[in-house]
């Protein structure tokens, strides 16, 4: 168990372009969370899958951001044409579901957004 | 729509100190509460998961308890020491394990 793994870890980008983060979650966990964090303020949750089915998605998430879990594993986060006001923490998090401890989440260390 | 609360945002206590932090929430239908630790630029760590039939769970120098009825819980600190200092998060968990947080009490422990 290596825990929860983000890539990368900080990515800075000119507004306008596309960026991707990754997150490998927790081998055995079937749900997966992404959060954004803006500075001085608590994460505040985008989406979550339950094995590969994307179940829940905030109105934080417009249009421009998508995201996947083709195989049930590893999952996507893109933001397309990227603005200054996505710079923020981008934290990923995985639970094992349907037990006792389906509301414990294991946060990976995040991907740091910067838009110029 | 859930809202969680801590206050005050930063607190500042000599070494040695123990502490309570504070969180408070708004609806009382919650699955489970949480505590994690957060260094600055880092990912959240766990400190402590209190399901809603609990009243209370330890891990060493740590004590959270839960009261739903009133919307709130505390984290209680004992012999702070330095590497205490950290931002403190609130959690709460509502349908799908989805979490609501507080913005987090920033505590700095001084030697």
């Amino acid at each position: 168990d290596t825990g929860v793994s983000q890539d990368p870890r900080h990515k800075i980008t000119k507004r306008g372009q596309n960026v991707t983060f990754r997150c490998d979650p927790i081998s055995e966990h079937n749900r997966l969370y992404w959060y954004r964090q803006t500075l001085g303020q608590g994460p505040e949750f985008l989406t979550y899958f339950q094995n590969e089915a994307q179940l829940e998605k905030s109105r934080l998430l417009s249009d421009r951001f998508s995201a996947e879990r083709p195989k049930g594993s590893f999952s996507t986060l893109e933001i397309q044409r990227t603005e200054q006001g996505d710079s923020a923490m981008y934290l990923c998090a995985s639970s094992l579901g349907n037990t006792s401890r389906a509301g414990e989440l294991f946060f990976g260390e995040g991907s740091r957004l910067t838009v110029l | 729509k859930q809202e969680v609360t801590q206050i005050p945002a930063a607190l500042s206590v000599p070494e040695g100190e123990n502490l309570v932090l504070n969180c408070s929430f708004t609806d009382s239908a919650i699955y489970n509460l949480q505590w994690f630790r957060q260094d600055p630029g880092k990912g959240l760590t766990s400190l402590l998961l209190i399901q809603s039939s609990q009243r209370e769970q330890t891990s060493g120098r740590l004590n959270a308890s839960l009261d739903k009825s009133s919307g709130r819980s505390t984290l209680y600190i004992a012999a702070s020491q330095p590497g205490d200092s950290a931002t403190y998060l609130c959690a709460v968990a509502g349908a799908n394990s989805k979490l609501t947080f507080g913005k987090g009490i920033t505590l700095s422990v001084r030697p």
